[in-house]
């Protein structure tokens, strides 16, 4: 069975600083690229940032560019998401999501993690 | 970036009858080299994470009911309920992923009429 487990989430200032993580089982890890999603309160869905299976190919969404980094560790098969200066509108469920094998679709989700940024 | 719009916001349909939900893009979503639409469609239920139902437009994601079909190319899509049960009341998403950034749709919510 699948799982992805987000991890890290919690109540920060704004300017302050997260970081998130995602244990993944069930599924080749390393085969797949991984992407963050994230939903603020009530909202839809916002495509964050996403690394191609080897680690080397990342990308963000131009809202969190040069704030967060993400990145991945496939032989212990974690995703990781380290946010700072962080802002009011970076409140979110946070969603890990790995890839399908064939296209770029996102097959395999975890239940997300709650961030919230006030002071 | 590539702007997704779904049509409409909110529907509500009888138990049993057909639920259609559309999707239009700002731009192409069709990739010429492969002739395969960059298009899927996403579950949402009250709680709980997206799921994937459809992928390239109109193929269906393992284990995902038929009742469920993707329709469309190009800039414009379909996603077709053709038997709404109940356990269907959900938001319905579609996901562009022929360029970065991807993109959503802002959402469909479906319920019970």
């Amino acid at each position: 069975e699948v799982q992805l487990e987000e991890s890290g989430g919690g109540l920060v200032q704004p300017g302050g600083s997260l970081r998130l993580s995602c244990a993944a089982s069930g599924f080749t890890f390393s085969s797949h690229a991984m992407t963050w999603v994230r939903q603020a309160p009530g909202q839809g869905l916002e495509w964050v940032s996403t690394v191609f299976p080897g680690g080397d190919n990342t990308y963000y969404a131009d809202s969190v560019k040069g704030r967060f980094t993400i990145s991945r560790d496939n032989s212990k098969n974690t995703l990781d998401l380290q946010m700072n200066s962080l802002r009011a509108d970076d409140t979110a469920i946070y969603y890990c999501a790995g890839y399908c094998s064939s296209t770029n679709c996102y097959r395999y989700w975890g239940r997300g993690t709650l961030v919230t940024v006030s002071s | 970036d590539i702007v997704m719009t779904q049509s409409p916001d909110s529907l509500a349909v009888s138990l049993g009858e057909r639920a259609t939900i559309r999707c239009k893009s700002s731009q192409t979503v069709l990739y010429s080299s492969d002739n395969n639409n960059y298009l899927a469609w996403y579950q949402q239920k009250a709680g709980q994470p997206p799921k994937l139902l459809i992928y390239w437009a109109s193929t269906r994601e393992s284990g995902v009911p038929d009742r469920f079909s993707g329709s469309g190319s190009g800039t414009d899509f379909t996603l077709t309920i053709s038997s709404l049960q109940a356990e269907d009341v959900a938001v319905y998403y579609c996901h562009q992923y022929y360029g970065t950034p991807h993109t959503f749709g802002q959402g469909t919510k479906l319920e019970i009429k």
